[in-house]
């Protein structure tokens, strides 16, 4: 079965950079939500989308954004990176009839 | 906001071992997952049950949610069975606990 798929895997960018992660749900769902895990900590939420409408704000920072797409697919914008944003960032999508979120591989991304 | 705590933070098991992980959340709640975090960073459903019982193999998982508490129990533990047990809550912006670091040696 189709998972979410999330892209990049990996990312080294330096401080102060800007950085793009993308996100496709799984066919179907109409949620999309971002979280971040720091090292050794458990995930925390950053943001949801609902058919292309922000739902939920978690502890997204400032410097974040995040958009849904008319494809569903979504894409969470890091700007003016910091050490500490240094994190595992995973995406997940439900289905709004459903009540399982699925998780995706997830992306590392190292600021230096 | 509801808050989640899961014992033992740590467990170390000889193969074969059974073990049993609790998840203790503060408020009511209609929507609760039981994740693996396998040594890859993956995390995996292992079972949404936010009352009852459900069986998955060597997995099982019990929640009482008139009393606020979900049990997760691994029979027969194998070493793939290391990683990172994480309970959940909420729908919309899910809530993690700190999580079970499971060790299961050969």
């Amino acid at each position: 079965a189709a998972g979410v798929i999330q892209s990049p895997r990996h990312l080294i960018k330096e401080k102060r950079e800007t950085a793009t992660l993308k996100c496709y749900p799984i066919p179907r769902h109409d949620t999309v939500y971002w979280y971040q895990q720091g090292p050794g900590q458990d995930p925390q939420f950053l943001i949801s989308f609902y058919e292309k409408m922000q739902s939920d704000k978690g502890s997204i920072p400032d410097r974040f954004s995040a958009q849904q797409f008319s494809d569903y697919h979504s894409e969470l914008n890091m700007s003016s990176l910091e050490l500490g944003d240094s994190a595992l960032y995973f995406c997940a999508s439900s289905y709004a009839g459903g009540n399982t979120i699925y998780f995706g591989e997830g992306s590392w991304l190292t600021v230096v | 906001g509801i808050q989640v705590e899961q014992s033992p933070p740590d467990l170390i098991l000889q193969e074969g071992a059974n073990s049993t992980l609790r998840c203790n959340f503060s408020d009511s709640v209609n929507n609760l997952q039981w994740f693996h975090q396998n040594p890859w960073g993956q995390l995996i459903n292992l079972f949404y049950i936010p009352s009852g019982t459900k069986q998955n193999g060597r997995l099982s998982a019990t929640t009482v949610a008139t009393e606020r508490y979900s049990l997760l129990y691994i029979s027969s533990s194998q070493t793939t069975d290391s990683g990172v047990y994480f309970c959940a809550v909420g729908a919309n912006d899910m809530r993690f606990g700190a999580g079970t670091r499971l060790t299961v040696k050969p």
